[in-house]
């Protein structure tokens, strides 16, 4: 079975400064990784993925992330934060051939102050 | 483009009502769910859907049902509600079967449930 590990349960953050949101997994083969967003009083939305290749991966609003299989990580980051990045932010992690069937973690609350 | 819809938006029961989530989607997908969100502990898989007639029970199941009998809708069913239901409800759909293991899933706003 899959786990996913998110240390932070709330990241207070300067407007302008850099973030990094911790993600660790656990998984006896090999997995899909993802960081979805939420803003207050909506649904998830996909803010980027790791299927294969390249460990380093970007996606919308200038975050980015990293597939470490050594350290079984994916942290997220961003280097320069906006008051508009306000959000809970949630790594999740599937098998191939798993149907999509997303195991999340717990969340992590980015609040950015000015 | 309307995408996931779920209704109603807020819900509140008395122990031991049921009710139906309704769930439906216009893109076209196979795959269905249906997660639930509590405070500090993520989302957690109720059910699941892999196309029309198709359904199999996820990390939570218990209290709950589900039917998928066409390709848009998957409600969820609350029988006997408890205060343990309390929660907020997601409905998510994602690509057909080809392409299913993107891991990309479309996800509705939400279902907030209270049980009294």
């Amino acid at each position: 079975a899959q786990s996913v590990t998110q240390l932070d349960s709330q990241v207070p953050v300067f407007e302008e400064a850099p973030v990094e949101l911790r993600c660790n997994y656990s998984s006896s083969v090999s997995v899909y990784l993802f960081w979805y967003v939420q803003y207050p009083n909506q649904g998830l939305q996909l803010l980027l993925k790791y299927l294969s290749g390249s460990t380093l991966v970007k996606g919308i609003n200038g975050f980015e992330a990293e597939f470490n299989k050594s350290q079984t990580s994916f942290h997220l980051r961003k280097p320069s934060v906006h008051i508009s990045d306000t959000a809970e932010y949630f790594c999740a992690v599937s098998e191939p051939g798993g149907g999509n069937k997303l195991t999340f973690g717990t969340g992590t609350q980015l609040k950015v102050e000015l | 483009n309307a995408g996931v819809t779920q209704t109603p938006k807020f819900r509140i029961l008395k122990i031991g009502q049921s009710m139906t989530l309704q769930c439906t989607q216009d893109m076209n997908h196979n795959y269905m769910y249906w997660y639930r969100q509590d405070p500090g502990m993520g989302l957690k898989l109720i059910y699941y859907s892999v196309g029309a007639g198709i359904t199999d029970k996820g990390e939570v199941p218990n209290g709950y049902n589900v039917s998928r009998s066409t390709t848009e809708d998957f409600p969820l069913r609350l029988e006997l509600a408890a205060p343990s239901q309390t929660s907020v409800y997601f409905c998510a759909s994602s690509y057909p079967y080809l392409l299913a293991n993107t891991g990309e899933l479309f996800f509705g706003e939400g279902s907030r449930l209270t049980v009294l």
